[in-house]
């Protein structure tokens, strides 16, 4: 079936040093969706890549979709005390038909990120 | 406007005992789906609801099952709990008027199962 793999699975970094992370998937996406889990609590949506080689950016973070639209990355500039918890790219898993299956993205396994002051 | 609300926060069970989880979805959002995080599995889908019916299921026993009351409120059972059902359970709402829309999730119910 669809896999999304994510690595690195932990990343520990000095406040202001950069992170990325990267996620490949096994079937070319959609759209690709990035969420972050702080510790202790849920996954909140982050952003949304549509289209082949896409690039957009939310203050320190960059967001990159693939030319394949296969893989992703997530890269954080100058990290902060803030910026810990854990990054999950996900995308739409498609069902035996080959169509997008409603309301079932598959997960990668996550980044968890810890920054020391 | 509300978030997702899941209830209850946290459950402490047995096995051989079932529980029920509750969600209500953020007003307006009309799929809601279940997804169960472990720290080994991660996030594994359940199955998602629209309109008061299953659209997708994902990969558990026949154990889980859930339902979707027609004001898009959710539940979802596990009957039969065993050791590895310990985990959080997440509910998701979208407004599912497409297929790839970005998930809402509540803070999950916590199951602890002894």
């Amino acid at each position: 079936g669809q896999q999304v793999m994510q690595i690195p699975q932990y990343q520990h970094v000095q406040e202001g040093e950069d992170f990325t992370t990267y996620c490949n998937s096994s079937t070319t996406l959609s759209n690709i969706q990035w969420y972050k889990q702080r510790p202790g609590g849920h996954p909140v949506f982050l952003i949304q890549l549509v289209k082949s080689g896409e690039v957009k950016k939310q203050k320190r973070l960059t967001f990159q979709f693939g030319e394949a639209k296969k893989n992703s990355s997530l890269h954080i500039t100058a990290t902060q005390t803030t910026d810990v918890g854990t990054y999950f790219c996900a995308g739409p898993t498609r069902n035996d038909a080959g169509g997008t299956s409603y309301g079932k993205l598959t997960f990668g396994q996550g980044t968890i990120l810890t920054v020391h002051p | 406007k509300a978030g997702v609300t899941q209830t209850p926060r946290y459950l402490i069970k047995t096995r051989g005992q079932q529980v029920t989880l509750s969600c209500s979805p953020i007003s307006g959002h009309r799929s809601v789906s279940w997804y169960q995080q472990t720290p080994g599995q991660g996030l594994q889908f359940l199955f998602e609801y629209f309109s008061e019916t299953q659209r997708n299921k994902g990969n558990f026993p026949g154990r889980f099952s859930g339902r979707q009351f027609s004001n898009s409120r959710s539940e979802m059972n596990v009957s039969t709990l065993e050791l590895g059902d310990s985990a959080l359970y997440l509910c998701a709402s979208s407004l599912s008027i497409l297929s790839n829309e970005k998930l809402f999730f509540g803070s999950g119910t916590q199951l602890s199962v002894l």
